[in-house]
């Protein structure tokens, strides 16, 4: 069956711009997950959904970050008035449920500040 | 603090060798993932585990808890093993929040 997709694959902005990156789980997975990887870096959490609701947001940066899953299925990250720094791969990941279930991940969203 | 912290952080292998990558964690965990990103590409799981062992092909993934350590072992590794290993914990108490250590670059030659 498919996989997790993300979209856009590449996302190049200008600072100040608003952006929004999209995630569309495995069917009947209840659990979604955003993460952040910078360069030479491991993935970092933001954000996890268990149906529609954000079970733990204690990864978003700062108030410019925000993500919505209004049908418990596909999910946005919402970035606002973005800076260089948020330049990285977002990555989104989705789980049969929470708890100890494998996570399977998207191929990723890069993300460009200029 | 939860820390999760991985060795070596580069390693090059010759076809054939046998491979180690270790992964150490600060403070009680409920599950330990092992995960595979190729350049350019998406993170695969490889493994998923609480205790023990688990051996799936030519990898085999062990975790002692009270150690709190993992190591993830490639027997007969191949150039196509070429990739960044990714170790990755639930902490206790943190949900399904997983904290990811910083990776191995693993380089198989010929």
């Amino acid at each position: 069956g498919a996989g997790v997709s993300q979209t856009p694959s590449n996302k190049v902005t200008e600072k100040g711009k608003y952006v929004e990156l999209r995630c569309d789980p495995i069917s009947g997975h209840t659990a979604l997950y955003w993460y952040r990887q910078s360069l030479g870096q491991g993935p970092e959490f933001l954000i996890y959904f268990q149906g529609t609701g954000a079970a733990d947001d204690s990864g978003l940066p700062n108030d410019r970050f925000f993500a919505v899953r209004p049908e418990g299925s596909v999910s946005t990250l919402k970035i606002q008035r973005t800076e260089r720094g948020d330049s990285a791969v977002y990555l989104c990941a989705s789980s049969l449920s929470g708890g100890p279930y494998t996570q399977y991940f998207g191929p990723g969203t890069r993300l460009t500040v200029l | 603090k939860n820390e999760v912290e991985q060795s070596p952080q580069n390693l090059t292998a010759q076809e054939g060798e046998f491979i180690t990558i270790n992964c150490s964690y600060s403070v009680g965990i409920s599950a330990l993932h092992w995960l595979q990103q190729h350049p350019g590409g998406g993170i695969v799981s490889l493994f998923m585990l609480s205790s023990g062992k688990k051996k799936h092909g030519r990898l085999i993934a062990t975790i002692n808890i009270q150690e709190k350590h993992s190591s993830l072992h490639i027997t007969a590794s191949h150039p196509r093993d070429s990739a960044v290993y990714i170790c990755a914990v639930r902490f206790s108490g943190t949900a399904s929040k997983l904290t990811f250590g910083t990776g191995t670059r693993l380089q198989v030659t010929l």
